[in-house]
Formats: C-alpha cells, structure tokens, sequence
C-alpha cells in the first residue's frame, strides 16, 4: 500500500497562497492522487483529484511533476474558513479500495 | 450534506458492552466505508462493502464487524467495548462519480465510560 508524506503543520494568513506538498516515492502507476479536506468533527471533503501536470477548479489547483513522487495542493488566497486538515491519497479512481489518508496536513490560518 | 447520513449521532456506553452504529449511503451508490477517528488521529480504515459483500478490510478488530443490507445501508457492531474504542466513526459512500470520491457522513461520537 502506497503511502504519502506530509508536513504535520502549516500556519498562514488570510490572503496568503498556501501550497502543501506530498511525497509520494513509490506511486504506482494506475494511482491517482487525491485530496481531502477536513473540519474538526466533521468528515473528511473531496478537493481535487489528479493524475500528472495541472489540474484546477474552483477551490484549489494540483500540481504534479513528471516523475510524480510528489503533489502539491495549492489554495489561493486562504481565508481563516480554510482552516482545516488536509489529506493526500493514493489509488486507482476505479478501485479506491483501502484509503490510506494518514495524519495529514493540519493548516492554521491566521488573522 | 454529503447525502449520506449516520446514527445515532452520539452514543455513550459502559465497557464490555455492544453497540450497532448504522449508516444510510447516498442514493445509488453501492459502496460503503467505514472509518474511525481516534482524538486527535488520523482517519483509520476498518472496512468497505460493495453491494452488499465485503471489498475491502483494513485495521478492523475482530471485536468489531460490519454488514451491508440489501438496501445498501450498512451497519458496524462494536462489541466488548473498551476505553480506547471511544472515538468518531465515519461512514463514506461512493458511486460512479467522475472521481469515485467518497462522500463522508456527519459521523458517531461514540464515549466508552
């Protein structure tokens, strides 16, 4: 089971871009990558998903290198309601069959 | 809202004892996840069903199991509780979706006194 790497913490302020990157070394091949966001006492929140380059919508963008060892998850302009924990996962979208989601990336936006 | 819904929403109990959390998947999808969330931890993966029969099996105690019904809701037993089974349990459901994403429920706060 592919696993990811992430920083345990991140402060920034409003109106700041925040990227968190994850490693990723061993990807396999049919993985994609996909991001979560979660509020305390609350489930986790699909972000993006992808699969190489650059992928964007209306909440964040992805990117990630030729090799894939590693993504990054890009939030533009963070507002203190993008407080939260941020999870990268690895998998085929058709098999999504053992989410590993780790402890994430916990991301503390201030004032 | 996710469109998948749990209950009871919070539950407290006494060790040694059994409880049934259940969960409601969005309409038409056919698979089923459960997590549980320790304070403070990351999200921990017992379990997924697929129409009915189990798919997948991750850090799930044998205390524990889990069924999925013919109107796809599913149900995890949590047996001989002990202290450190208290804790946030989510349910997840996915479809065909684009993505295949899973979409969480509100989750159990589950107290073992």
């Amino acid at each position: 089971l592919a696993k990811t790497t992430q920083p345990i913490s991140m402060d920034s302020y409003e109106g700041q871009e925040v990227n968190i990157t994850c490693s990723h070394n061993n990807i396999a091949t049919n993985d994609y990558i996909t991001w979560y966001q979660q509020f305390p006492s609350q489930g986790p929140r699909f972000i993006i998903q992808g699969y190489k380059t650059k992928v964007t919508n209306e909440v964040a963008s992805l990117f990630i290198p030729a090799d894939r060892k590693s993504s990054t998850l890009s939030l533009p302009r963070v507002s203190l309601s993008d407080t939260a924990v941020y999870y990268c996962l690895l998998g085929p979208p058709n098999n999504f069959n053992k989410f590993y989601f780790g402890s994430g990336t916990k991301l503390n936006v201030k004032p | 809202d996710s469109g998948v819904t749990q209950t009871p929403k919070h539950l407290i109990t006494a060790t040694g004892q059994r409880v049934t959390l259940r969960c409601s998947p969005r309409s038409g999808d056919l698979s089923v996840y459960w997590y549980q969330q320790s304070l403070d931890q990351g999200l921990q993966f017992l379990i997924q069903y697929y129409n009915g029969e189990e798919r997948a099996k991750g850090n799930i105690l044998e205390r524990f199991s889990a069924q999925q019904f013919p109107d796809l809701h599913s149900e995890l037993n949590l047996s001989s509780l002990e202290l450190g089974d208290s804790a946030l349990y989510f349910c997840a459901s996915s479809g065909q979706g684009e993505y295949n994403e899973q979409f969480f429920g509100p989750g159990t706060r589950l107290t073992v006194l």
